[in-house]
């Protein structure tokens, strides 16, 4: 199993700054099938990024995601007020499929 | 407009048995794979089953709910299924539908979700 891991938990900022968030995964993730995902508070995930870097349809070119093989990252170029929630990540590669355990974005 | 929509949660006894369903429309349903995944209170995602396109026969499971829980399919009805017998007080969550752009399960994302429907485990 591949077991992916979110760093840091928590990460307070203020709106317009930016935002970089990390997922290590404890194995090689083939063909960098790795997603990301946003989730704000009683609502369903939202695909934000797949294949690790590729933007999903509709959303804003300030969420980009880089990396490949064990390291990833989400990147928020100028965070808006909408941005403030809790981001996922997901491999696919590899059953069972995993996602990492959150990082929080909250408002400093 | 791709719609998922959950039904069949609620409170259920440790040891009993609930089946979840997943109405779909808004795309070609038997052509793409499907997913359930769920979410404990106050916690994080957590992957619990697959299923191919096409009659559903290749079908994957989280090891917490293998040989307990059962995916499958009706194409004819545009839904998803998830069986689940022997529950346990740490299956309460709520569990989403979602599906994934190709039809094969592996090596492809969720690309939409359902709202999700909450279970509840407990005497």
């Amino acid at each position: 199993e591949i077991v992916l891991t979110q760093s840091p938990g928590t990460l307070s900022l203020s709106p317009g700054e930016r935002a970089t968030l990390s997922c290590r995964a404890s194995q090689t993730v083939t063909s960098s099938y790795l997603a990301w995902y946003q989730q704000k508070p009683g609502q369903a995930p939202r695909l934000l990024i797949y294949a690790a870097s590729s933007r999903a349809t509709g959303i804003p070119d300030r969420f980009s995601g880089s990396g490949s093989g064990t390291d990833f990252t989400l990147t928020i170029s100028r965070l808006e007020p909408e941005d403030f929630a809790v981001y996922y990540c997901h491999q696919y590669s590899s059953s069972p499929l995993t996602f990492g355990g959150g990082t929080k974005v909250e408002i400093k | 407009e791709v719609q998922l929509l959950e039904s069949g949660g609620g409170l259920v006894q440790p040891g009993g048995s609930l089946r979840l369903s997943c109405a779909a429309s808004g795309f070609t349903f038997s052509s793409y794979a499907m997913t359930w995944v769920r979410q404990a209170p106050g916690k994080g995602l957590e992957w619990v089953s697959a299923l191919n396109g096409g009659s559903g026969v290749i079908a994957y499971y989280a090891d917490s709910v293998k040989g307990r829980f059962t995916i499958s399919r009706d194409n004819s009805r545009n839904t998803l299924f998830l069986q689940m017998n022997s529950l346990r007080a740490d299956d309460t969550a709520v569990y989403y539908c979602a599906k994934a752009p190709s039809y094969y399960a592996i090596s492809n994302q969720i690309d939409y979700w359902g709202q999700g429907t909450l279970v509840t485990v407990s005497s």
